[in-house]
């Protein structure tokens, strides 16, 4: 059974950091790409961050580049967010998020359950 | 950057109606990698459709998606109880992967 399970969460004073982990069970991790997906309070989905099996490919949404840095350890079977420069516009729940196939663009078909994070002085 | 938006913000319906649920791209989606994603409360979003088309493992064949390029749809032939839920269309052919702003289908 897949799993995906997020922990790091918590409340956070404005333009500190905090890292996020993910940790993954049920698969091989290392044939999969992975994501991070955010939601802040009553609002939609927002993709943050990708990376590739081999971490050769990452991506960002604008609103975290230059900030937010996503990693993966494919020995410990995790991903990481690390977030620097917390905003209050940053407070959400962060899933962490894989891609349903091993070859090419895929949508993501397990989630984790998510960790909050509150951007808060 | 493709933006997805969709359409209507909120669609109230009753159990046994038929739901279209739409989503419009900016520009055209490479090879169709459109999919749709159901949510309820308090719980991770669960993938529908990928491919613009193709069923995800255990999804009733009540939900179907069609289109290409940048007009995309979502429908659920007879809605159950348990489809009341927001509905997100994301396109997962070029970065950022992003996600259409919802539909919610609500009880009438």
């Amino acid at each position: 059974e897949v799993q995906l399970v997020e922990s790091g969460g918590g409340l956070v004073q404005p333009g500190r950091s905090l890292r996020l982990s993910c940790a993954a069970s049920g698969f091989t991790f290392d044939d999969y790409a992975m994501h991070w997906v955010r939601q802040a309070p009553g609002k939609g989905l927002e993709w943050v961050s990708g990376i590739s099996w081999n971490s050769g490919s990452i991506g960002y949404a604008d609103s975290v580049k230059g900030r937010f840095t996503i990693s993966r350890d494919n020995a410990k079977n995790s991903l990481y967010l690390q977030m620097n420069s917390l905003r209050a516009e940053d407070t959400a729940l962060y899933y962490c998020a894989k891609d349903q196939g091993i070859v090419g663009a895929a949508p993501f078909d397990y989630w984790g359950q998510g960790t909050l994070v509150t951007v808060s002085s | 950057e493709i933006v997805l938006t969709q359409s209507p913000g909120t669609l109230s319906l009753s159990p046994g109606e038929r739901a279209t649920l739409s989503c419009r791209a900016s520009q055209s989606v490479s090879s169709s990698y459109l999919a749709w994603y159901q949510q309820k409360p308090g719980q991770a979003p669960r993938l529908l459709i990928y491919g613009a088309s193709s069923r995800a493992t255990g999804i009733p064949d009540r939900f179907s998606g069609s289109g290409s390029g940048t007009d995309f749809t979502l429908t659920i032939s007879r809605l159950e109880p348990e489809d009341f839920a927001v509905y997100y269309c994301q396109q997962y052919g070029s970065s950022p992967r992003a996600f259409g702003g919802g539909t919610k289908v609500e009880i009438k």
